[in-house]
């Protein structure tokens, strides 16, 4: 079946480093991968998605690209700030309603 | 325009007792779900709706029901809660089911069973 593997946390890290976070996935077809981010207290936001191969997905600074070679989907983000401090979830979906979640990585940004 | 509002935000049960979650969302989606979320292991679906007056099972719908009272509303019952039940539960909805449909999450309830 799908799943999603992402490492794990947490990473700490100071004001204006570069993060990041390792995804990669075993599906069956052509899914459509995302990052999804909760802040303290919050339900997930969608941070940005990639439907097909190469594509590259952005948000907020954050970026990542759909590497059907490597089966890999890596958040990265240049220049961090305190406020990015959340949990980051890998997931994937297929061709159906499922959506798979890798396990969270927590995030703490330091000023 | 709320999204996806969950009560209550944090509930304790004691074993065995019953209790039901309920969830509303005002985007005019056709696809509502519930998800558990557990430390270390993402989110897991629990039920489903594709549409109003269906529902269907997720990957861990044991001990757990579901209705979906209308368009808007989803609710999710522990008829006899459990330990292994003490997770966050959120919900979600999408204007379809289907691998293109973004899913809105709601803030989630924070759900303790001694």
């Amino acid at each position: 079946g799908d799943s999603v593997t992402q490492m794990e946390g947490p990473v700490t890290l100071s004001e204006e480093a570069f993060l990041t976070i390792n995804c990669t996935y075993t599906a069956t077809g052509y899914p459509s991968l995302f990052w999804y981010v909760q802040y303290p207290g919050e339900g997930l936001q969608l941070l940005l998605k990639a439907t097909k191969a190469d594509d590259k997905g952005s948000n907020k600074g954050f970026e990542a690209t759909y590497r059907k070679e490597t089966t890999s989907f890596h958040l990265e983000k240049g220049s961090v700030q305190v406020s990015d401090s959340a949990v980051y979830f890998c997931a994937l979906r297929s061709n159906d309603y499922k959506l798979s979640f890798g396990a969270g990585t927590t995030v703490t940004v330091r000023a | 325009n709320a999204g996806v509002t969950q009560t209550p935000k944090f509930q304790v049960l004691k074993t065995g007792q019953s209790m039901t979650l309920q969830c509303a969302q005002d985007m005019n989606h056709n696809s509502m779900y519930w998800y558990r979320q557990d430390p270390g292991m993402g989110l897991r679906l629990i039920y489903y709706s594709a549409s109003e007056g269906t529902t269907d099972k997720g990957e861990v719908p044991n001990g757990y029901n579901v209705s979906r009272l209308n368009k808007r509303e989803f609710s999710l019952r522990l008829e006899s809660a459990a330990p292994s039940q003490t997770s966050v539960y959120f919900c979600a909805s999408s204007e379809n089911i289907g691998a293109y449909n973004e899913q809105f999450f709601g803030p989630g309830t924070r759900l303790t069973v001694l």
